[in-house]
């Protein structure tokens, strides 16, 4: 059965600090990993990753994929309260997402 | 707004009830998922469908069912409801029979007392 585990559960964090995210997984037929943002609706996607050691970004958003060490680092630099959210990590493996639990992340003033 | 839209946007009833939860996807996307979102399970995936035809399946009760109609509106029907199915529900759309691109509905907030 695919795994995906994401750490830390949650996080507190004041405004301008950074965040880094992580997600583990086993999967079987792998062929990408994938974040997505959720706020109080629905999933919103973020990055798709294929290659190992290449890095995404999207302003004060990046990350990365290690396919040899089956893991992925969503980090987050100069947070703001509009980056307060659960952070769900996903992988498609079988033509299927299995989704990690997620990452709750919440930015103080 | 992602296009896709859910109805209704909360739901309560009894357990031992039936519920059906519908899905529109956005236009011209042919393929629907859906999601089962708990706090304990986080976010499941439970079936695909693609151009009306079952196209994957997932941790999916066997008493839940859904099927997509000609118009490619998708129904999921949840029955013999427990209190543990409990859950925000999620529809998605993708263009293609199968993408990571996937565009998720507002979602359906089922309450089983």
């Amino acid at each position: 059965e695919d795994k995906v585990v994401q750490s830390p559960l949650s996080l507190v964090v004041h405004e301008g600090d950074t965040v880094t995210l992580n997600c583990s997984y086993e999967v079987t037929n792998f062929r990408s990993l994938l974040w997505y943002k959720q706020e109080k609706k629905a999933p919103t996607f973020l990055f798709m990753l294929t290659s190992s050691g290449i890095e995404k970004k999207s302003g004060r958003l990046s990350s990365i994929l290690d396919k040899k060490e089956l893991f992925s680092i969503l980090n987050i630099t100069a947070t703001q309260t509009g980056d307060s959210a659960i952070y769900l990590c996903a992988v498609d493996g079988n033509n299927r997402l299995a989704f990690g639990k997620g990452n709750q992340v919440v930015v103080i003033p | 707004d992602s296009g896709v839209t859910q109805t209704p946007k909360h739901l309560i009833t009894a357990t031992g009830q039936r519920v059906t939860l519908r899905c529109s996807p956005r236009s011209g996307d042919l393929s629907v998922y859906w999601y089962q979102q708990s706090l304990d399970q986080g976010l499941q995936f439970l079936i695909q469908y693609y151009n009306g035809e079952e196209r994957a399946k997932g941790n999916i009760l066997e008493r839940f069912s859904a099927q997509q109609f000609p118009d490619l509106h998708s129904e999921l029907n949840l029955s013999s409801l427990e209190l543990g199915d409990s859950a925000l529900y999620f529809c998605a759309s993708s263009s293609r029979e199968f993408s990571y691109e996937q565009y998720f509905g507002p979602g359906t907030r089922l309450t089983v007392t």
